[in-house]
């Protein structure tokens, strides 16, 4: 019973580099996404994917590009780290077709750019 | 723009208090309300509303959902120190993607000896 898969737990950055968050779910759920949780903040959508080859923006996706290009997985892609990029970055996904399916988190990737 | 709104922000308990925790929401074509508890790691899920007046429990606590006021809660009774988290409330709406959801800033609950 994986469920949802993140890796790395740590991270960490220095201004300008580049890195790619892996995320995979083996329930066959067609929707994913990416947040970012900051103090204060709350859980803030960065990007989303309803199914393989879909993928949209959400609240914050600046700094930040993803692909869907099988079901299984949703890497999130950070091209030239930030200061500002530094978080816990949480990756979701829910079956869209059965409505009493909740969204199921992995556990995290501690971020840190200095 | 759809709107999730949770209060208090924190609280602090005795061990035994019985706590209420509150979520209002304002979302367009509404699919349900989800409850998840937070400790230093991933949200876990807790509770899923869909329908006014039904009270969903597991063991101490409980949750209710009431569609008209756009208002949910989430009680916790003779709380114990385990029970301190933060708690997340998410407003999901059928969104032109079929799917969004929607996080409020949650309420830290501390529950001490």
């Amino acid at each position: 019973n994986a469920g949802v898969t993140q890796t790395p737990k740590f991270q960490v950055l220095k201004t300008g580099q580049s890195m790619t968050l892996q995320c995979a779910q083996d329930m066959n759920h067609e929707y994913m996404s990416w947040y970012r949780q900051d103090p204060g903040m709350g859980l803030r959508l960065i990007h989303y994917s309803v199914g393989a080859g879909i993928t949209d923006q959400g609240e914050v996706p600046n700094g930040y590009n993803v692909s869907r290009s099988t079901t299984e997985d949703f890497p999130l892609r950070l091209l030239s780290a930030a200061p500002s990029q530094t978080s816990v970055y949480f990756c979701a996904s829910t079956l869209l077709r059965r409505a009493s399916s909740p969204l199921h988190f992995g556990n995290g990737t501690r971020l840190t750019v200095t | 723009e759809d709107k999730v709104v949770q209060s208090p922000l924190s609280l602090v308990v005795h061990e035994g208090d019985t706590v209420t925790l509150n979520c209002s929401y304002e979302v367009t074509n509404f699919r349900s309300l989800l409850w998840y508890k937070q400790e230093k790691k991933a949200p876990t899920f807790l509770f899923m509303l869909t329908s006014s007046g039904i009270e969903k429990k597991s063991g101490r606590l409980s949750s209710i959902l009431d569609k008209k006021e756009l208002f949910s809660i989430l009680n916790i009774t003779a709380t114990q120190t385990g029970d301190s988290a933060v708690y997340l409330c998410a407003g999901v709406t059928n969104s032109n993607s079929g799917y969004a959801l929607n996080f409020g800033k949650g309420t830290s609950l501390l529950v001490t000896p």
